[in-house]
């Protein structure tokens, strides 16, 4: 069973504009919500993570938000550039199980310049 | 610098024949892992390792095994490939402490004919 969804499959994004991947976990035990960003040809790279004890994180242009009693978090890209274009996974995973990690379909963000 | 690397980059292999992809990791991470790749899944943990000599089975494990004899290596073996196993692998590894992050491979493309 998919236990972390994620929505888009695909997104476009003008540059300079706000890119924004929801996902949703089923797993109450999960207390750690990782995103991953990947280039082609490369492997996934960490790029911000959260745990449930707090409803937002910002790192630079990139935010989570984290919605605990909906089992929702969400990345969101500000000021969008072309070198964002990647695909983006969340995942989740115990905070104690390292890289043990559940991951959602994947988000394939284009932004055009 | 400390890195991990993936062989080969790319292989074809019959269908029924054992397949064996390597993992070497230079940072001493306890931890190793191993996913799989596929359009619309996301990664799939396959099996991971948390020290010399322990092995378990991740969500899509049949059809691989894995075994660590020591800390820099976690080979993954196909015992007899099959079409379905067609698919990107990646190996990622992280220190043992809570909620430490996980360092992926370039990643194996194998095809299955």
């Amino acid at each position: 069973q998919q236990q972390v969804k994620q929505s888009p499959q695909s997104l476009i994004v003008q540059k300079g504009g706000i890119s924004i991947i929801n996902c949703a976990y089923e797993n109450t035990a999960f207390d750690y919500f990782p995103w991953y960003q990947q280039f082609p040809g490369k492997g996934p790279a960490l790029l911000i993570a959260i745990r449930p004890d707090v409803s937002e994180k910002k790192e630079g242009r990139f935010t989570i938000s984290f919605n605990k009693s909906a089992k929702q978090f969400s990345l969101h890209i500000m000021d969008s550039q072309p070198g964002d274009s990647a695909t983006y996974f969340c995942a989740a995973s115990k905070y104690n199980q390292g890289g043990k990690l559940i991951f959602g379909q994947g988000t394939e963000l284009s932004v055009k310049p | 610098d400390a890195e991990i690397t993936q062989s080969p980059r790319h292989k074809i292999t019959e269908t029924g024949r054992q397949v064996t992809l390597a993992c070497h990791q230079t940072w001493n991470h306890n931890n190793m892992f191993w996913y799989r790749q596929d359009l619309g899944h996301g990664l799939r943990l396959i099996h991971y390792s948390y020290g010399v000599q322990d092995t378990n089975k991740g969500e899509v494990s049949d059809g691989y095994s894995v075994s660590r004899s020591n800390t820099e290596d976690l080979p993954l073996t196909l015992e007899s490939a099959a079409s379905s196993q067609t698919s990107v692998y990646f190996c990622a590894s992280s220190e043992r402490q809570i909620g430490a992050e996980a360092f992926f491979g370039q990643g194996t493309r194998l095809t299955v004919v």
